[in-house]
């Protein structure tokens, strides 16, 4: 069974430019996430999708940070424009539903390194 | 803000030896779970142990749950130097699947 993908792994970018990272779940999951883990850090839950729909975003800054999961498999993840404390690992992750039990299944990662 | 809290932050080894470490948490929680994360790499899924459970095994990792304090603790026991990395603990809230980290435990195994 292939894992959750991400590209890119890595990614440096100026301040104020933006960014967007692309997670492929793993096939059948229905329950997406994305986490930034900065350096030293656990990860911190930023969205969760429900097919194509949110759950729970209270933790993405809206002002900068979007994402979308139209056809409820692929999301992208976009930070615009990008300041400095955006630098962390931008981690994705599916799992079956969303009731309570389920594993969640983590991608490797995109590295964000912001100057 | 982090749910889960590690101790200790670091932790170092030698081959054979068993490692301990210790989350402590603040709200009530459906699960606990542990994860492990190589430098670099995404997170791997380790144990979940239930809010009415006390302990659980897997292989060589032993975990306890104790509700009433709070806390929950991750034995690694005949630890191997492949078994140096990032330890995570996350508490699982019962709608939604939501996990909250703590700031994990680092450890190293000596060969």
């Amino acid at each position: 069974e292939a894992g959750v993908a991400q590209s890119p792994r890595y990614k440096i970018i100026e301040k104020r430019q933006s960014v967007a990272f692309w997670c492929n779940p793993i096939s059948g999951h229905a329950t997406l996430y994305w986490y930034q883990q900065i350096l030293g850090q656990g990860p911190k839950l930023l969205i969760q999708f429900q097919n194509n729909g949110v759950v729970d975003d209270s933790q993405l800054p809206k002002d900068r940070f979007s994402a979308e999961r139209l056809k409820g498999v692929d999301s992208t993840l976009k930070i615009q424009p990008a300041k400095l404390e955006d630098s962390a690992v931008y981690l994705c992750a599916s799992s079956l539903d969303w009731n309570g039990r389920e594993t969640q299944y983590f991608g490797p990662g995109t590295r964000l390194l912001v100057l | 803000s982090q749910q889960g809290e590690e101790d200790p932050q670091a932790l170092s080894i030698q081959e054979g030896e068993n490692a301990t470490m210790n989350c402590s948490y603040k709200t009530s929680i459906n699960n606990l779970q542990w994860y492990r994360q190589n430098s670099g790499r995404g997170l791997v899924h380790l144990i979940l142990i239930r809010s009415n459970e006390r302990e659980k095994h897997s292989g060589r990792l032993r975990v306890t749950l104790d509700t009433s304090k709070k806390s929950s603790s991750l034995l690694i026991t005949a630890s191997r130097a492949a078994d140096t990395a990032s330890y995570f603990c996350a508490t699982g809230e019962s709608a939604g699947n939501k996990l909250t980290f703590g700031g994990g435990t680092r450890v190293l195994v000596k060969p």
